[in-house]
């Protein structure tokens, strides 16, 4: 059984610069895993922010990226801003059309 | 721009089944996977399983194996998901999301409003 994961919760100041990643229970994330990064506020669908690892979804500011860092797919937030105070989740590609979910990371903006 | 229309809320008794449906409009249906993402309260998302309806093939979490059916009605540009033998640990919300791309693989990207489920006797 694959496990995605994902830093249960993080913290950073207005302004400030967090990474967060996306690993797996055994191995490295890599670009054929088609990383892709959601953010999800409380009530509402999850907004899709990066895929295929680094490529962002239409309106999303530049401030968000994404890249793999050692063996871990990960979502950079450069100049956070109170709105960015949201859940995270990653989303794996296994193979076979089977795709996983991350356990999210809870971004505190404070 | 696509956007998907779910049916609403359920109730459902523990053992029972549930059929949550996603009706397409605005976009192409039949060449994009459809997915279904479940969340239960106050947990993370969940992927249950898609279906491409072009080819009416689906897959699915293992954890779901055999007691999900993802179908779609390319009549009506609309996907269906049944979930049965029902217990409280499926109360949640039920999201169908199509793909960004006709190009597999290609992760969720537009995404329905949801449909709560609630399992309760």
């Amino acid at each position: 059984q694959t496990v995605v994961t994902q830093e249960p919760s993080f913290s950073v100041s207005p302004g400030g610069t967090v990474t967060l990643t996306c690993g797996l229970s055994s191995g490295s994330v890599s670009t054929g895993y088609y990383p892709t990064w959601y953010q999800q506020t409380p009530g509402q669908a999850p907004r899709t922010l990066i895929y295929n690892t680094n490529t962002r979804s239409s309106g999303v500011p530049d401030r968000f990226s994404g890249s793999i860092l050692g063996n871990k797919a990960a979502l950079t937030i450069t100049g956070a801003q109170a709105d960015d105070d949201s859940d995270y989740y990653c989303l794996l590609y296994l193979g076979g059309g089977i795709w996983v979910f991350g356990g999210g990371t809870k971004l505190t903006v404070l | 721009q696509v956007q998907l229309v779910q049916s609403g809320a359920e109730v459902k008794q523990p053992g029972s089944s549930v059929k949550v449906s996603c009706k397409a409009s605005g976009g192409s249906f039949s060449s994009y996977d459809i997915s279904w993402v479940r969340q239960a309260p106050g947990q993370g998302l969940e992927w249950m399983g898609r279906i491409i309806p072009l080819l009416g093939t689906a897959n699915f979490a293992q954890k779901f194996q055999g007691r999900v059916t993802i179908t779609a009605d390319k009549s009506t540009s609309t996907a269906y998901m049944e979930l049965s033998s029902l217990r409280s640990e499926d109360t949640a919300v039920y999201y169908c999301a199509r793909a960004l791309d006709v190009v597999v693989p290609s992760p969720m990207g537009v995404w329905g409003k949801g449909t709560t489920v609630t399992v309760s006797s």
